[in-house]
Parts: structure tokens; sequence; C-alpha cells
């Protein structure tokens, strides 16, 4: 298993500012994601935080407005840039352990505000 | 495109009633299938995949490809259970996405 820490776990925001949320994992892990989950919704994959390069996005999410880091293998930030009301979200860190592992473990999210 | 659909946001049962959630998928390929669960206040966590063919805190769930199905199932709800459960699909290739439901509430009552 993998124990994550989120931080902040909530935080209120003016809009036009930037967030950087961080996770952190007690062991190495090969995948780290981030998700978003927008009230009364399903959690929507950001992207896949890649150790050492770019992270990958899903379609609708871009690096400016999420730019995301992974300088190791059990440490990366969201950035949730320029904020808008519209952000106002849960965000998630989740890792996979290995190429083949089936089980995703997550964090225990941060919920942003955006006023 | 891989889909998850849970048609219901809630569902409200007795204590030792039956529980069945619902979950329906949309995938060309051999998916894996999921179920997470969420209890107040804590991470969401898996609580059991298709593969492993296992009960889970009495709950079990059936692969139906003909049906693209994988309902949660447990004979006899108790109040711990009450919880937000996510259905989830993984595809087939290493490096495939996990895609989730909307999630439906379970509230057991006295």
């Amino acid at each position: 298993s993998a124990v994550i820490s989120q931080k902040p776990s909530r935080d209120i925001c003016q809009r036009g500012t930037s967030l950087t949320i961080q996770c952190q994992v007690d062991s190495q892990v090969t995948m780290m994601f981030w998700y978003r989950q927008q009230p009364g919704q399903s959690l929507t994959l950001i992207a896949t935080a890649n150790q050492g390069s770019e992270a990958t996005y899903e379609s609708g999410f871009v690096i400016d407005k999420f730019p995301i880091s992974r300088p190791n293998l059990t440490f990366s930030t969201l950035t949730v840039s320029n904020m808008s009301p519209e952000d106002s979200s849960i965000y998630l860190c989740s890792v996979r352990n290995g190429i083949r592992s089936t089980e995703a473990f997550f964090g225990q999210g941060t919920r942003l505000t955006v006023v | 495109a891989q889909r998850v659909t849970q048609p219901e946001k809630l569902l409200s049962v007795f204590k030792g009633a039956p529980v069945e959630l619902k979950c329906n998928y949309s995938y060309s390929g051999s998916p894996e299938l999921f179920w997470y669960v969420q209890y107040s206040r804590q991470r969401l966590q898996l609580l059991l995949r298709h593969i492993s063919r296992e009960s889970i805190k009495g709950f079990t769930a059936d692969l139906n490809k003909g049906e693209t199905s994988f309902h949660l199932k447990k004979p006899f709800a108790q109040e711990e259970d009450s919880a937000m459960y996510y259905c989830a699909l993984r595809g087939s290739g290493a490096n495939s996405k996990l895609t989730f439901g909307k999630g439906i509430t379970l509230s057991v009552r006295p």
C-alpha cells in the first residue's frame, strides 16, 4: 500500500491568484495522477505526472492552467493558475505502484474554493 | 472511449435489507472493473476488483460482459456500510487511465 499526504487540505482563494497543491507519498511509486472532482460530479483525470518530464494531460486540460511538477518518485505538485470560481473543486492526488498494479491509492484531497 | 454509468445518486435502505448498487460500462476491449468507497471524512479507497472474485465486507460484484455491468451487491446491509460508492474502469493497456462513474450515496438506516 501507499500512504499519501496532500497539502493543503482546503483553501479559499481570490480569483486571479494561483494555488499549488503538494502530494507526498511514503514510498517510491511508478505512477502519479491528479484528479478533479467538481461539486456533484465524478472524478475526472487532469493529468499523469511523469518523473523528470512534462506531464501527460487529458483532453480539456492544459499545462498553462494546471502546471504539474514531479521531481522524484515520491513527490508531485499541481498548480491551479489564474483561478476563477469555476475552479472551485476537490483536487485529488492518486498513485499506482508498478506498471501492472491495478490498485490506485488516493490522498485525502484538497478542497478549493475560489471567491 | 471508456465510460462508466451509475444511474442512481442515492440509495436508502434499512439495516438488514439487501443492497444492489448498479454500474454499467462502455469499453471496446477487456476492461478491469473496480468499486471504490469513501466513508465519511475518509479518503477514497478500493473496495473490490473484478479480477479478485472475492467478497469484501460482505460485498460482491460480478462482471457481466453480456450486459456490460458490474453491480455491487450485499445481502444484508449494515449501518457502517453508509458511504459514497464509485464504480471505476481501467482499460487493458498498461498505462490505461482509471475512469470513474458519478458515484452513489448509500444510506443504511437503523
